[in-house]
């Protein structure tokens, strides 16, 4: 079956740095993806969806300039989130869907725990 | 906007039981819908999907419904086990691959 592959799963990091989390859809291409970011006890939402070889498209509210999206293959998009701070901290989430249709199921990877100190 | 609502932030069976699940949405009419779950600390993973003009779908011990007119969804488990206990969330298409979540059940089946 599709497998999302998502590095790393946990990162700690100073106030100010940067982080980069990746994205791979390991046996399967993945022309769309998308990043969500997770708070405790709360649902998964929508920041931006990662579109292969173009721009990637922000969700109302969030920063492109702060939430770097880069999808420069068919099987691997980054999320950079920049400066960090202490409220970025939070449990990020990379999905893409399965081939062929528009309804395909959302493959998921194991998530990203930041925690910005 | 459209809105989620599933029934309880946590739901507690014994184990044999049938869990039963809420999804109601609001200010929107979707072409499917799915259902996740999701364990602590890990992405979710997909269980079933159901279209509108589908009433009911099933998977092993799982069973959805789908009402249109009432604007919900219910998620069945039947002969509940503790390997079931997780996270189960709802999710609505708004677009091609696009989906919007609820904010899950929380199911914790007692042995």
């Amino acid at each position: 079956g599709a497998v999302v592959s998502q590095h790393p799963s946990r990162v700690i990091c100073k106030s100010g740095t940067s982080v980069k989390i990746e994205c791979r859809s390991l046996d399967f291409q993945a022309t769309t993806m998308f990043w969500y970011r997770q708070f405790p006890k709360q649902s998964l939402m929508l920041m931006a969806t990662s579109n292969e070889g173009s721009k990637a498209t922000y969700e109302q509210g969030v920063e492109k300039d702060k939430f770097l999206i880069n999808h420069a293959s068919l099987t691997l998009s980054t999320l950079t989130v920049t400066s960090a701070h202490p409220e970025d901290s939070s449990f990020y989430i990379c999905s893409a869907p399965g081939a062929g249709r528009t309804d395909s199921p959302l493959h998921f990877g194991n998530g990203t725990r930041l925690t910005v100190t | 906007s459209q809105k989620i609502e599933q029934n309880s932030e946590a739901l507690n069976i014994q184990e044999g039981k049938t869990a039963t699940l809420t999804c109601n949405y609001t200010n929107y009419s979707p072409a499917y819908l799915q259902w996740y779950r999701q364990d602590p600390g890990r992405g979710p993973v997909f269980l079933l999907l159901i279209r509108e003009n589908e009433k009911e779908k099933r998977k092993e011990r799982l069973k959805v419904t789908f009402d249109t007119t009432l604007k919900q969804s219910l998620f069945h488990i039947t002969a509940s086990q503790p390997a079931d206990s997780a996270t189960y969330l709802c999710a609505l298409e708004t677009g091609a691959n696009n989906l919007f979540f609820g904010t899950g059940t929380r199911l914790t089946v007692i042995p």
